[in-house]
């Protein structure tokens, strides 16, 4: 258990409906980051926080994604009109300020779009 | 984003030491190595990081290179449960948010 929880483990949804992922993490640790994973590749940077600011985002989050975490504390990953394409491990991690320091992840989310 | 170069896949027989090597010809003097593990439908677990010095904890060792061009992980007895695909990372004060760039990792195979 790394300390950094997320919900759900597992959406299906259906092709055009929306969904929200929540990512709880360290509560000493400012710097919150946003991945996905498709099969056989390895994650894939969308977004990070400082504390309460969304600081960087991927090209990779298109204008149906949105992320935020209110006064620093837990994040959520809304995708609006989901498609299939969107099917993959949506990756929460977590870590203090620095290169220096270890990032602790979540177990993922993994979105199935039908 | 400096480049991290592994092997797709490696395999090690149970009990006995693993090296895994990673190639970052073009680090800069401010990136920390990282490696994390990523064990099948698990998100990635850290392994171990270091800068210039060879680094030892629990679970692994890192061996730097002098030149920090190349690194190994190194797994002193390897148990099935070590199977996992390892990403080795540099992690720097240039990237944005000091975020991780994951490759595709090197897939370790572990034989009874």
């Amino acid at each position: 258990d790394t300390g950094v929880s997320q919900d759900p483990r597992h959406k299906i949804t259906k092709r055009g409906q929306n969904v929200t992922f929540r990512c709880d993490p360290i509560s000493e640790h400012n710097r919150l980051y946003w991945y996905r994973q498709t099969l056989g590749q390895g994650p894939e940077f969308l977004t990070y926080f400082q504390n309460e600011a969304q600081l960087e985002k991927s090209r990779l989050l298109s204008d149906r994604f949105s992320a935020e975490r209110p006064k620093g504390s837990f994040s959520t990953l809304e995708i609006q009109r989901t498609e299939q394409g969107d099917s993959a491990m949506y990756l929460c991690a977590n870590s203090r300020q620095g290169a220096g320091t270890e990032a602790f992840f979540g177990q993922g989310t993994r979105l199935t779009v039908v | 984003d400096a480049k991290t170069t592994q092997p797709n896949s490696m395999e090690s027989n149970e009990e006995e030491p693993v090296h895994l090597p990673c190639n970052h010809s073009t680090i800069s003097g401010t990136d920390y190595i990282h490696w994390y593990r990523q064990l099948p439908s698990q998100g990635p677990e850290y392994v171990i990081h270091g800068l210039t010095s060879n680094v030892n904890n629990r679970m692994a060792s890192l061996a730097i290179a002098e030149d920090r061009k190349s690194s190994t992980l190194i797994l002193h007895r390897a148990t099935l449960r070590d199977a996992a695909v390892y990403y080795c990372i540099l992690r720097g004060v240039n990237n944005a948010g000091n975020m991780l760039t994951f490759g595709g990792g090197t897939r370790l195979m572990v034989k009874p």
